[in-house]
């Protein structure tokens, strides 16, 4: 089956700093990838839509300058949370989307990400 | 507005049925998943239905009715395993995903 990593799978930064976020399709090109985060016990919470070699498509609410997406490769996304504060801890899970599929996605283990 | 509606929680004992239930309202429908997700973890992928009628995998089968805006996750000889939060979503016209905020499954031995 298809594979989705991510790295890293564990981040702990100080409040203010930049974090970055990979998500990498192992196996296959991927033209769309999604970004999501996920509170604690909550539902996943779609953030972004990104295409490869295109500016990502941010959801009523996610403040595109605080989470830069750049989808560079077809087997490569990257989400930077910039000024990264407390309330943005989270956990983090990319999902990759195959060219030929409408509606198959493979999701990556996820990135949990603490704000000191 | 889109909505999927699943119960927050539920109980059964190892080697038992339950069945987990989801209804939903969106814009436009192309198919319904189940996923499972394992406390720290990424969903993992169950079942996709786009027609109406039941889809049998081993030991997990799926059920959808789209003129009722309903499916069901039956998970059968339950083991202990099986305790995660299963989450139901459902693919709208623009083919993005809108997501139930999950049921937690506990399994007793």
């Amino acid at each position: 089956g298809a594979v989705v990593s991510q790295h890293p799978s564990r981040v702990i930064c100080k409040s203010g700093t930049s974090v970055k976020i990979e998500c990498r399709s192992l196996d296959f090109q991927a033209t769309t990838m999604f970004w999501y985060r996920q509170f604690p016990k909550k539902s996943l919470m779609l953030m972004a839509t990104s295409n490869e070699g295109s500016k990502a498509t941010y959801e009523q609410g996610v403040e595109k300058d605080k989470f830069l997406i750049n989808h560079a490769s077809l087997t490569l996304s990257t989400l930077t949370v910039t000024s990264a504060h407390p309330e943005d801890s989270s956990f983090y899970i990319c999902s990759a989307r195959p060219p030929s599929a409408d509606y198959e996605q493979y999701f990556g283990p996820g990135t949990r990400l603490t704000v000191t | 507005g889109q909505n999927i509606d699943q119960p927050t929680e539920m109980t059964a004992t190892e080697g038992a049925i339950v069945q987990i239930n989801c209804t939903y309202q969106t814009s436009g429908f192309n198919g319904l998943f189940w996923y499972q997700q394992h406390a720290g973890e990424a969903p993992t992928f169950l079942s996709y239905n786009v027609l109406d009628g039941l889809e049998e995998k081993g030991r997990f089968s799926s059920f959808l009715s789209r003129s009722k805006g309903y499916s069901y996750l039956l998970l059968k000889e339950l083991q202990m395993k099986d305790s995660a939060s299963y989450l139901c979503a459902v693919m709208d016209s623009n083919y993005q995903l809108i997501w139930g905020a999950g049921t937690k499954l506990i399994i007793k031995p």
